[in-house]
């Protein structure tokens, strides 16, 4: 079984600020990792993934997450916030045996403050 | 076209209608999903397929019934709904296989009156 927590529903920060949402997970086989994001009125789109590798993650619109497997945390981060970057932020998990079947977070809101 | 594409983008019917709605996908893959996403509640898978063939349905009450007919099409047909089935019915598609990336369509905004 698998499981993830998101321990941010919300997030208010103001632009140009660094953020942080954390994501924690629980999994009983090797996993993999996603970040995605959704803007209002779409669907969600991948921002960064994890499968192997290096621990640190770069993805899109210079977002960045590490995968921390003593701590079972991926946290997401970007050092400095623009406006456009307010959205709903997922985190999913997957195994080997979903075939592609994700687990989703509950979702963090970031917010962005001009 | 390329990605998913969902139809309609808006919905509104009453409860003695019946409506579908349709998810198409260009990219090749072979695993497809349904999700309800309402407000202040967390995304809910509600049905795979994987090759056309029905591999999960999370409890999902049977006035929803998907269709699969290939890889490229899904069908969520709707029948007798209630106003709390109002949500944003997402589509998504993968490549079978852990570590995949699900696409998700821009969703169905439906409202039951």
């Amino acid at each position: 079984a698998q499981s993830v927590t998101q321990l941010d529903s919300q997030v208010p920060v103001f632009e140009e600020a660094p953020v942080e949402l954390r994501c924690n997970y629980s999994s009983s086989v090797s996993v993999y990792l996603f970040w995605y994001v959704q803007y209002p009125n779409q669907g969600l789109q991948l921002l960064l993934k994890y499968l192997s590798g290096s621990t640190l993650v770069k993805g899109i619109n210079g977002f960045e997450a590490e995968f921390n497997k003593s701590q079972t945390s991926f946290h997401l981060r970007k050092p400095s916030v623009h406006i456009s970057d307010t959205a709903e932020y997922f985190c999913a998990v997957s195994g080997d045996t979903n075939a592609g079947k994700s687990t989703f977070g509950d979702g963090t809101t970031l917010t962005v403050k001009p | 076209e390329t990605g998913v594409t969902q139809t309609p983008r808006h919905l509104v019917m009453g409860m003695t209608n019946k409506k579908s709605l349709k998810c198409e996908q260009h990219l090749g893959h072979n695993a497809m999903y349904w999700y309800k996403q309402s407000a202040k509640k967390p995304l809910e898978l509600m049905f795979v397929y994987n090759f056309k063939e029905q591999t999960e349905n999370n409890s999902v009450p049977s006035r929803f019934s998907p269709e699969c007919p290939n890889s490229s099409h899904l069908f969520l047909h709707l029948h007798t709904l209630q106003p709390e089935d109002s949500a944003l019915y997402l589509c998504a598609s993968s490549r079978r296989g852990g570590g995949e990336t699900q696409y998700f369509g821009p969703g169905t905004r439906l409202l039951v009156l």
